[in-house]
């Protein structure tokens, strides 16, 4: 069993709905909480980042930890056609390395 | 400013050769890491560094080298390069202990081919 899960997608959505993105994971170390997005043929870049438990907005995304649960989501209000891409989680224990352990990524489409 | 620049973009190669990728950063970060990233699989730690001469193996270190003689570079090899190896090869940076709520900043990757 992978330590992070994210359904793969593809997610096909019309312009203008509210998409809900998901990640379980099973390290209770977990501290640090990372949604990524990536276009195609380019590298991650970071989109939400939280520390610990709760929620935190920025613009029209919307990043929810769930500790208790071992869940984390991004919403993303208005959603564009420009918000297609893969969506990748990561998360992170509070050690001296800072390792990253991502999800497999989740495909967006919003169709215009 | 550029960020994290790897060289080359693209490469294919035979089965048994070697070769090495770049990756350069130009933000005084510490921390540097190797990924590699495969359809289904998400992005893997190859190998990491916490500073300028340390390495350390991170999930699928197997038939990679890496060194870090200069702060702002992290140099990944392959020895002897294996179909198993083709993939995308992403490196990322982060400031470092004292800033350790601080993500990562990651290139635009290398994509390779083994045949």
């Amino acid at each position: 069993q992978k330590e992070v899960e994210q359904d793969p997608g593809p997610l096909s959505v019309p312009e203008g709905a509210i998409v809900s993105l998901n990640c379980t994971y099973s390290n209770s170390a977990f501290q640090y909480f990372m949604w990524y997005r990536q276009y195609s043929r380019k590298g991650p870049e970071l989109l939400m980042y939280t520390y610990s438990s709760g929620n935190k907005e920025d613009g029209r995304f919307t990043a929810q930890v769930d500790k208790s649960s071992k869940y984390i989501s991004l919403f993303i209000r208005d959603s564009q056609p420009s918000d297609s891409a893969t969506y990748l989680c990561a998360m992170s224990a509070m050690d001296s390395s800072y390792k990253l352990i991502f999800g497999s990524g989740t495909r967006l489409l919003v169709r215009p | 400013n550029a960020g994290v620049t790897q060289t080359p973009k693209f490469r294919v190669l035979k089965t048994g050769q070697s070769m090495t990728l770049l990756c350069a950063q130009d933000m005084n970060h510490e921390y540097m890491y190797w990924y590699r990233q495969d359809p289904g699989m998400g992005l893997r730690l190859i190998h990491y560094s916490v500073g300028e001469g340390t390495t350390a193996k991170g999930e699928v270190p197997d038939g990679y080298n890496v060194s870090r003689l200069k702060k702002q570079n992290f140099l990944l090899g392959l020895e002897s390069a294996a179909p198993s190896q083709t993939s995308v090869y992403f490196c990322a940076s982060n400031p470092g202990l004292e800033h350790s709520n601080q993500p990562q900043h990651f290139g635009d990757g290398t994509r390779l081919s083994i045949l």
